[in-house]
């Protein structure tokens, strides 16, 4: 069974930035087959999509975020990770990763980390 | 940015059976790409519920299937029980936005 766990720091103040780390046991991501992803809930909201990658040579991210948003693969440590710069309030959400089934553009999320609430203090 | 509609909410009787539909355009689920579905329960991760339109993963019951045609996909629930109540969200690929999005999010009430 795969598994995911996200870590990182719960507090982060304004305009720093963001990282969190997603260890996956079950599953090797050097394997290939299918992406890795992070996800954020804002408080009360729904669901967005912040990046994707495979294998280190494509990663995907939001529009929304691109220009803030860093993803890779550390394959030695079987994780992945996640760097959001330039943090405000805005980033204020639970993050999930999450492996990424299929091809990407009909991709879905089958396995889910159990999330990671992260905050921004002025 | 949420471009898949959702009602926010659809309720019923237990045994009863509830739709939840998702409204997308031409840049998403008109475009052929599919649509999946996912089930959260407060405060934990969502749970992949139907992928590809219309499969269910292992585990999950007969009794929830997924439809697509068009811009629009529905979920259906039928023998509504008190486990299913929780919030719902489809999601596709957008090709304008060459990525992910999900839906606005319905809640399920059981009465």
């Amino acid at each position: 069974q795969v598994q995911l766990q996200e870590s990182g720091p719960g507090l982060v103040k304004s305009s720093q930035t963001l990282s969190l780390t997603c260890k996956v046991s079950g599953d090797s991501i050097s394997r290939g087959g299918w992406y890795w992803s992070w996800i954020r809930q804002h408080p009360g909201k729904g669901l967005e999509w912040i990046a994707s990658i495979y294998n280190s040579a494509k990663t995907y991210y939001s529009p929304s975020l691109k220009s803030r948003v860093s993803i890779s693969l550390d394959t030695s440590r079987n994780q992945f990770s996640l760097k959001l710069s330039s943090v405000t309030a805005a980033d204020t959400a639970a993050y999930y990763c999450a492996r990424t089934y299929g091809d990407f553009v009909f991709g879905y999320f089958d396995f889910w980390g159990q999330g990671t609430p992260v905050t921004v203090s002025s | 940015q949420s471009v898949l509609t959702q009602p926010p909410s659809v309720s019923g009787a237990p045994g009863q059976r509830v739709t939840i539909s998702c409204t997308g355009t031409n840049s998403n689920l008109g475009a052929g790409y599919d649509v999946e579905w996912y089930r959260q329960l407060p405060g934990t991760a969502p749970k992949l519920l139907i992928f590809g339109n219309t499969k269910r993963p292992s585990g999950v019951p007969d009794r929830i299937s997924g439809s697509k045609s068009g811009t629009s996909a529905s979920l259906a629930i039928t023998g509504l029980q008190a486990e299913d109540e929780a919030d719902y969200y489809c999601q596709s690929y957008d090709r304008s936005l060459s990525g992910y999005v999900f839906g606005t999010g319905t809640t399920v009430t059981v009465l």
